[in-house]
């Protein structure tokens, strides 16, 4: 079955302590990216990646780190949390660079302490 | 960044009726696509119109795209229970461009 996983689904952590949150998806897509959501402010782009090795910054990509080492995988890494990344998670891939469907994952709801 | 901006924001309307939403965007369009999603789930791609399409149908769906005017519009005819969702449009430009906050719509039995 074609889909993208992220592990975990749920995290509750502390101010400081280094997390990663992992996306892999099995459809040999190109393109990933990772999106927060927040409560009236839509889904905004943290990081994408157009190929192994090749990432960018989003619109809000303070506070993160990403990697793509592996065409199926790009963790967003977190490595001192802060209460204002509390949020919702969503890992995304898509054939090319966006411009087709973005096959989205089912979420990581991240509560920092 | 050039998120879009959906409209209204939030929707209620009886089952059966027909719900339409907008979405509009600063910045030219080119394959704009709408997105479903149920409370707290991913998206879900719904259908996508590209820069030279004004009118695209599929199943219950009708989205239509004004390029000069730089909108698009996502009509759900004899709408259900289960459409109960948010509803995001996505514009592609750039790799950076982003949804919008969405509109968030109610089917009421």
């Amino acid at each position: 079955e074609a889909q993208v996983t992220q592990n975990p689904r749920y995290l509750i952590t502390v101010t400081g302590k280094k997390l990663t949150v992992t996306c892999s998806q099995n459809m040999n897509h190109e393109y990933m990216s990772w999106y927060r959501q927040d409560p009236g402010l839509g889904l905004r782009q943290i990081y994408y990646s157009m190929n192994v090795e090749v990432t960018d910054k989003g619109d809000v990509p303070e506070g993160y780190k990403v990697s793509r080492k592996e065409k199926r995988n790009f963790p967003l890494i977190l490595e001192s949390p802060s209460p204002n990344q509390t949020s919702l998670y969503f890992c995304a891939s898509s054939s090319t660079t966006g411009g087709n469907e973005q096959f989205f994952g089912p979420g990581t709801r991240l509560t920092v302490l | 960044s050039q998120q879009g901006e959906e409209d209204p924001q939030a929707l209620s309307i009886q089952e059966g009726e027909n719900a339409t939403m907008n979405c509009s965007y600063k910045t030219s369009i080119n394959n704009l696509q709408w997105y479903r999603q149920n409370s707290g789930r991913g998206l879900v791609h719904l259908i996508l119109i590209r820069s030279n399409e004004r009118e695209k149908h599929s199943g219950r769906l009708r989205v239509t795209l004004d390029t000069s005017k730089k909108s698009s519009s996502l009509l759900i005819t004899a709408s259900r229970a289960a459409d109960t969702a948010s509803y995001f449009c996505y514009n592609f430009g750039n790799e950076k461009l982003t949804f919008g906050t969405g509109t968030r719509l109610t089917i009421i039995p």
